[in-house]
Formats: C-alpha cells, sequence, structure tokens
C-alpha cells in the first residue's frame, strides 16, 4: 500500500459523458501527478501539481483538466469522453525533500463505451 | 522526448540474469527505475541522479552514465517475484518524468 488513494476503482461510462477521477495523496507530499497508461502505450504524464499550483504539463487533451486543491487531493476531471480514452488512469505523489520519488495509487479503470 | 528502452521483453529461467537500458536523446537529471506488475499500479525501484552513480537494491542495481544519456538495470539471479513490466522515467531540468513504454520480464520456474 503506497499510501495515495484514488477513487472509483473502476468507471464505466458513454461516449460524450463527463467524469471525475479523484486522488489523495500520502501525508505530507505536496505534488501530484496524473498519468495515463493504455493498453498499448507506456505512462503518459498529463500534468502536475504542486502545492496547489499547476507545476508541469505534458500530453494532457484540452478535453481533459485538473486541479488540486487545499487540502492537497486532487481531481482529474475528463469531459467530452471518446472511445480512446479507455485506460488506467493512475496518480502519483511526491515529497520535494525526496526527489522526485513518485508513489503511485491503485488507478481508476475508466472504459468509455 | 520519450527514452527508448530495450529489450522491448525478456523471458528468463529463474537464477538467470538480465540487463535492461533506457536511453534519452536530451541530457538527463536524473533516471528513475519502476516495475510494474499485471493489473497494479507502478511501485519505485530506485532513483539516479546525475553523476554516474551505480546503486543497488537487492539483487536490482542500476547505473547511470550522464555523458551517455543512458541508464541500465541489473537483475542478478532472478526471481519469479521480478516479473513484471519495468519502466525508466528520464527527468531533464524542466521537473517533468517521461516515461519509456516499458520492458516486460518473464520469469519461467
Amino acid at each position: 500500500d503506497s499510501g495515495v488513494t484514488q477513487t472509483p476503482k473502476h468507471l464505466i461510462t458513454a461516449t460524450g459523458q463527463r467524469v471525475t477521477l479523484r486522488c489523495s495523496p500520502r501525508s505530507g507530499d505536496l505534488s501530484v501527478y496524473w498519468y495515463q497508461q493504455s493498453l498499448d502505450q507506456g505512462l503518459q504524464f498529463l500534468i502536475q501539481y504542486y502545492n496547489g499550483e499547476e507545476r508541469a504539463k505534458g500530453n494532457i487533451l484540452e478535453r481533459f483538466s485538473a486541479q488540486q486543491f487545499p487540502d492537497l487531493h486532487s481531481e482529474l476531471n475528463l469531459s467530452s469522453l471518446e472511445l480512446g480514452d479507455s485506460a488506467l488512469y493512475f496518480c502519483a505523489s511526491s515529497n520535494p525533500a525526496r526527489r522526485e520519488t513518485q508513489y503511485f495509487g491503485p488507478g481508476t479503470r475508466l472504459l468509455v463505451l | 522526448q520519450q527514452p527508448v528502452q530495450s529489450p522491448q521483453a525478456v523471458i528468463l529461467r529463474e537464477g538467470e540474469d538480465a540487463v535492461i537500458n533506457c536511453s534519452s536523446s536530451k541530457a538527463l537529471y536524473s533516471v528513475h527505475w519502476y516495475r510494474q506488475k499485471h493489473g497494479e499500479a507502478p511501485v519505485f525501484l530506485m532513483i539516479l541522479l546525475k553523476g554516474g552513480e551505480q546503486k543497488g537494491h537487492e539483487k536490482i542495481s542500476a547505473s547511470f552514465n550522464e555523458k551517455k544519456q543512458q541508464s541500465s538495470l541489473y537483475l542478478t539471479a532472478s526471481q519469479l517475484s521480478y516479473s513484471g513490466t519495468y519502466f525508466c522515467g528520464t527527468e531533464a531540468r524542466d521537473d517533468k518524468i517521461i516515461f519509456g513504454k516499458g520492458t516486460r520480464l518473464h520469469i519461467l520456474p
């Protein structure tokens, strides 16, 4: 158990819909990262937040957005969903005192039908 | 740019050794190694900072050649529990970690 929690564990929805994935980082970790993992892809970095502020952006689509709240939990919003958005979405957290070592949550498996 | 990992997949018998390579076209500040078992989240193995250091973790060690922007992960006397997909993540100065596509390792008894 990494100490990072993600909800829900599974999500099944239809094309065109909008979903919200939630992540709670490990206690004391200020950074939260979001990744997308598809069957034929590795881990695709989406976005990073540090203490509430956006820190780095990766291959995140305009239909996707994220935020980190004052209590440091983060949400990833996916809208106008397409079949190709079906994937495993991981959240990870890190402590600035331990250079970028990331602890991954169990992931949310999203299936878009 | 996404680092390139090689080989894409390895099948070993228990007790054999393996080397997984990771190379980048960018100047690197650090290299991270993770292992992911099927259906589970990636788990951190080790991080190597620039300076050409080598690190070890049980029978798993890694080296980082910053001049060549390459890292290698060494698995010695592999155990069944080593099976999984190994990802390297490279970090340049922009604070983003970019992961390779992974190397699948399967250990046979």
